[in-house]
């Protein structure tokens, strides 16, 4: 069975500072893709950025980047230069070859100016 | 390019009414997802459609919800009798198909439905 945890359930930065988030997961398939999602408090998800199995480079997109350990079955979340609009939920999904997503719980970020 | 349109964005109905919720995918997009979100539970998968055809429904509830997908343009989510623990927001999203895989699904607005 597919589990995605993301062990903290908030977290908070300074204006310009540097987030981490961190995911873990569990999947016997060889291929998958790792997504990150942010949940407006509107509740609209906004996709940020993904990472497929097969790539051993991370992946960057913007100021958001991703450090892959797959050998640990982990991925963290990085996004530089925090601004107050990065602030809300932020999810990690596993996509199975069929294409559902398992989620995380989230953390929710706060960003103060 | 208008997204996922779901409606309604909120429905209350009383306990044992049926709910009906709608979700428009993005045009050209293959596959269409359904997810449920509550504080207990989280983001849960429900049922998925490619090319119209249900493909996976191993996260509906057995019993009174059911899922359609008629024509490309829309699917639907129906709840028979519904119960107060069906309150949530149902969630629709769509990807484009990759020769077999999937590229980052669109989520829509979602639609909360409280049930009294």
């Amino acid at each position: 069975a597919q589990r995605v945890t993301q062990v903290q359930p908030t977290g908070s930065s300074q204006w310009g500072e540097e987030v981490t988030l961190d995911c873990s997961y569990e999947t016997s398939e060889y291929f998958y893709r790792i997504f990150w999602y942010r949940q407006l408090f509107s509740g609209e998800m906004v996709f940020l950025i993904y990472q497929p199995s097969f790539d051993t480079q991370n992946q960057r997109s913007g100021r958001y980047s991703v450090v892959f350990q797959k050998s640990f079955k982990s991925i963290s979340l990085v996004i530089s230069a925090s601004q107050p609009e990065d602030s809300g939920t932020y999810f990690c999904a596993l996509s199975e070859p069929s294409g559902k997503l398992t989620f995380g719980e989230g953390t929710q970020v706060t960003v103060i100016s | 390019n208008a997204g996922v349109i779901q409606t309604p964005r909120h429905k209350v109905t009383g306990k044992g009414q049926e709910a009906t919720l709608w979700c428009e995918p993005i045009s050209g997009h293959s596959a269409v997802f359904w997810y449920r979100q509550t504080i207990v539970q989280g983001l849960e998968f429900l049922t998925y459609f490619r090319n119209q055809a249900p493909i996976d429904d191993s996260g509906m509830p057995k019993e009174r919800f059911s899922a359609q997908m008629p024509n490309q343009s829309h699917s639907t989510l129906k709840i028979q009798s519904t119960q107060p623990q069906d309150s949530a927001v149902y969630l629709c999203a769509s990807s484009s198909d990759w020769g077999g895989s999937y590229a980052e699904q669109f989520f829509g607005p979602g639609t909360r439905l409280t049930v009294l």
